[in-house]
């Protein structure tokens, strides 16, 4: 298995444009999560899928920030529009169960100017 | 209080040392102990995953957990320059039907030739 493929690795926007974030779970994985790491707050859980339905957004810091799972294999994070303080790396993990073994893409570096 | 603190460092050691890395936690409902280790520009993979108080080996690695403390460790033994990333310790809790970890903000870990 290829693993959790996220895309694009790098990302440099300029405020007030539209960001949107691709990640392919492993397939058989039923969680899908999205994470953003900061130096400053660490690892923050965004939101997480099961069977393509979300679960828990309440990690999701406002309005500007969507996601969707539309199919098992395929998941978009959404920010619109993009602010300076939303640049930080953007992490998709997936897993079997819920409980911790999570299994993470390489990340989007996202930079907004 | 953060409810999982882990000292950032970075801490720096010789080729060869006995590293301990740590983490305290302040819910005493943890149940599930987890670290990851993260490469410089990659996502965090999962390294050790035990449940409740003990040991767990793994070739050089010795995850521990002392539940009474709140604190939980990870030796490496023999260290080696490819040991060379950031560590972050998770946990997480069936009680309250969450599940879903908590994680640490990483200490750097440098292992030098």
């Amino acid at each position: 298995d290829a693993g959790v493929i996220q895309s694009p690795r790098h990302e440099v926007t300029e405020m007030g444009q539209e960001v949107t974030l691709r990640c392919k779970p492993i397939s058989g994985h039923d969680y899908l999560f999205w994470y953003r790491q900061t130096m400053m707050r660490g690892l923050e859980l965004l939101i997480y899928f099961n069977n393509n339905v979300p679960i828990d957004d309440s990690g999701m810091p406002e309005d500007r920030f969507s996601a969707k799972m539309p199919n098992a294999s395929f998941s978009t994070l959404k920010i619109q529009p993009s602010e300076p303080r939303d640049s930080a790396v953007y992490f998709c993990a997936s897993s079997i169960d819920r409980g911790g073994g999570y299994t993470f893409g390489s990340g989007t570096r996202l930079t907004v100017v | 209080q953060k409810e999982v603190e882990q000292d950032p460092g970075p801490l720096s050691v010789p080729e060869g040392a006995i590293v301990s890395l740590n983490c305290t936690y302040s819910n005493s409902a943890f149940q599930y102990f987890m670290w990851y280790r993260q490469y410089s520009r990659k996502g965090p993979e999962l390294l050790m995953y035990t449940y409740s108080s003990g040991n767990k080996e793994d070739g050089r690695f010795t995850a521990q957990v002392d539940k009474s403390s709140k604190y939980i460790s990870l030796f490496i033994r023999d260290s080696q320059p490819s040991d060379s990333a950031t560590y972050l310790c998770a946990m997480s809790t069936t009680s309250g039907g969450s599940y879903i970890p908590t994680f640490g903000r990483g200490t750097s870990l440098i292992v030098h030739p």
